[in-house]
């Protein structure tokens, strides 16, 4: 069965980069997409970005200067950053399976707060 | 960006009784390969969202027969046939024709 965890500090400073790791377990993560979704507090999900298991990526053009997402096939992860974060980039992260159908699994999400 | 809007954004319904939730979407969701990426989750309390609907009206495996999905071009909807308490979360439309993919505002499904 194929799980999906995300990593990193839930704590970022204004102005820094933010930093996660999405860890596959019970799959490859060859041979599929995987994509980088957000819940900003009170509000609906936004779509980050995704990155084919080629490498090759794509990402939402009202973060695209400041968004970097990659995998790695050797430990099966896939990572996210976002430089020079602002407190609106304070969001639940998830990283998800998939693509325009967004077939899934999701990761249980990780808060990410921006303050200093 | 496409627009989803959905509506309402809040509906109380009584155990058992059928339930409807509009998406609309600002330019059609037809893609170039004829397909309409129209999907809607499900986030219960607490949970991360799952898909239960795609393509318009394909439902996921494990997902109750209770719930279906309809609609073209800019027009959509969820139905629930009969409500149960499990039922109870945040749905959302999305749409994956026009980059960048974009969810609705969800609308909130609780008991009366």
């Amino acid at each position: 069965q194929l799980q999906l965890q995300e990593s990193g500090p839930g704590l970022v400073n204004p102005s820094e980069t933010l930093s996660l790791t999405c860890t596959v377990s019970g799959g490859s993560i060859s041979g599929d997409y995987w994509s980088w979704i957000r819940q900003l507090p009170g509000k609906g999900l936004e779509w980050i970005g995704y990155v084919r298991y080629t490498g090759s990526t794509n990402y939402s053009p009202s973060l695209n200067s400041r968004v970097t997402i990659s995998l790695d096939t050797s430990k099966n992860d896939f990572s996210l950053r976002v430089s020079s974060v602002t407190a609106a980039d304070t969001a639940i992260y998830y990283c998800v399976r998939g693509e325009r159908t967004l077939a899934g699994p999701w990761g249980p999400g990780t808060l990410v707060t921006v303050s200093s | 960006d496409v627009v989803m809007t959905q509506s309402p954004l809040s509906l109380p319904v009584t155990l058992g009784q059928p339930a409807s939730i509009s998406c609309r979407s600002s330019q059609s969701l037809v893609y170039s390969d004829g397909n309409t990426h129209l999907n809607w989750f499900q986030q219960r309390p607490g949970q991360s969202p799952r898909r239960l609907i795609y393509m318009v009206s394909n439902r996921d495996s494990g997902v109750p027969d209770r719930f279906s999905g309809s609609g073209s071009g800019t027009d959509f909807t969820l139905k629930i046939s009969r409500v149960e308490a499990e039922d109870v979360g945040i749905y959302y439309c999305m749409q994956g024709t026009h980059w960048p993919w974009t969810f609705g505002q969800g609308t909130k499904v609780e008991i009366k």
